[in-house]
């Protein structure tokens, strides 16, 4: 079975500064998605980025990046200039041709002024 | 477009009793997918619907149930409420949910008492 580990349950961060989030998952599928949700104290979680696994090239949303090793199943976000309003839960998350989506314990970030 | 609602937002029940949440999908979008989210299991799937069938499940108690109407629209049941059942429940709908991006509702708290 896939799973999805984040090893880091809380990160912190200066404001304007850049924080990288860790995630690893296991799985001997060639072919699915990876995500990076956000979940702020509203709850409603919210997508940050996607990657395809079939892709070499890292996605890239404005502040936001990934970088993402296959061969070493490891899928990091980068989050460049931080912001106050970036602080929140981030659950890293996988998807598989089945269907099949598992979600990590998440990583609690937190945003210094 | 207008985003996953879901209702109710909140709801108090008491042990023995049962519940049904409502989720919206985004339009055009026909797979709907319910987690249970809990402070110690963190996110887990429950089951996915794609055209009125499911089409997967997860590790729950048969107390839980779910259908999706022909408009997409889906609904989960909670039968014989147990305190554990305490949670935020999320839907997320996606397009054809092989494979592609999900996007989550607000989510249903719900307190059992």
């Amino acid at each position: 079975a896939q799973t999805v580990t984040q090893s880091q349950p809380e990160m912190s961060v200066q404001e304007a500064e850049t924080v990288t989030l860790s995630c690893t998952y296991d799985t001997s599928e060639s072919d699915y998605y990876l995500f990076w949700y956000k979940q702020p104290p509203s709850r409603q979680m919210i997508l940050v980025i996607r990657q395809e696994a079939y892709k070499q090239q890292n996605a890239t949303e404005n502040r936001f990046s990934v970088n993402f090793q296959k061969a070493a199943k490891s899928f990091s976000l980068k989050i460049s200039d931080s912001q106050l309003g970036d602080a929140a839960m981030y659950f890293c998350a996988y998807r598989s041709a089945d269907n099949d989506m598992r979600f990590g314990a998440g990583t609690r970030l937190t945003v210094k002024p | 477009k207008a985003g996953v609602t879901q209702t109710p937002r909140y709801l108090i029940k008491t042990r023995g009793q049962q519940v049904t949440l409502s989720c919206s999908p985004i339009s055009g979008h026909r797979s709907v997918s319910w987690y249970q989210q809990t402070p110690g299991q963190g996110l887990q799937f429950l089951f996915e619907y794609f055209s009125e069938t499911q089409r997967n499940k997860g590790n729950f108690p048969g107390r839980f149930s779910g259908r999706q109407f022909s408009n997409s629209r889906s609904e989960m049941n909670v039968s014989t409420l147990e305190l554990g059942d305490s949670a935020l429940y999320l839907c997320a709908s996606s397009l054809s949910g092989r494979l592609d991006t999900q996007y989550f509702g607000p989510g249903t708290r719900l307190t059992v008492l």
